[in-house]
């Protein structure tokens, strides 16, 4: 039972465009969503995240958008930059666990 | 101001004998997960401790796998008997007493190869 998807396995950008990467959820328990970034060997690194209230969060260059009547999230990333290439899970939080997409590779090109 | 601590950072086993990982979470923090990530895979949730209390193991394999966060000292997961299927990066989250944004702190992870 995958609750939260990535359908997308990678993502080409052209360095200063946007980077959009998008997740979708089946779990209406869920009362927050984040995005973690993680490079090879490494561990997850948070990003941003928001509140199942909410449909907008920004943090600089990073907004998460939330769109509950189509249980679809978003991480707008602008203007993209190489040192963002890596892979973005997103997941849901539920009563403490977070339940994690299968993730996008993300490859910003000078 | 340390992260969050996982040793060791790669342990082989061989089939059958055990294996044990362990997790220092970050200062002030009393909440811990442990997440596994099987190759071309995301993170499954596995369990959620407290300091001496099991919070939600519903992750958890039924047999050879088991948890525990001490009074004192780090958290540990027991793989007992590891077969092939246990080789993955197992990783650890720490989040403090009274957190707003559901926001966990991960280690490093542990890379468990199984001969």
């Amino acid at each position: 039972d995958q609750q939260v998807k990535q359908n997308s396995p990678s993502l080409s950008v052209q360095e200063g465009r946007i980077s959009i990467l998008n997740c979708d959820y089946t779990n209406s328990m869920f009362d927050y969503f984040l995005w973690y970034k993680k490079y090879p060997a490494e561990g997850p690194t948070f990003l941003i995240s928001i509140s199942s209230i909410k449909d907008k969060n920004e943090d600089g260059r990073f907004t998460v958008f939330l769109n509950k009547s189509a249980k679809h999230l978003s991480l707008h990333i602008v203007p993209s930059q190489p040192g963002d290439s890596a892979v973005y899970f997103c997941a849901g939080a539920s009563r403490g666990k977070l339940i994690f997409g299968q993730g996008t590779e993300l490859s910003v090109k000078p | 101001n340390a992260g969050v601590m996982q040793n060791p950072r790669h342990l082989v086993r061989r089939r059958g004998q055990e294996a044990r990982l362990r997790c220092s979470p970050m200062k002030g923090h009393s909440h811990v997960y442990w997440y596994r990530q099987l190759p071309e895979e995301g993170l499954k949730f596995m369990v959620y401790l407290q300091k001496e209390n099991i919070i939600d193991e519903s992750g958890m394999p039924k047999e050879r796998f088991s948890a525990e966060f001490p009074k004192e000292g780090p958290s540990i997961l027991r793989i007992q008997q590891v077969v092939r299927g246990d080789s993955a990066a197992y990783f650890c989250a720490s989040s403090p007493e009274r957190y707003v944004r559901n926001e966990q702190f991960f280690g490093p992870g542990t890379r468990l190869t199984v001969l």
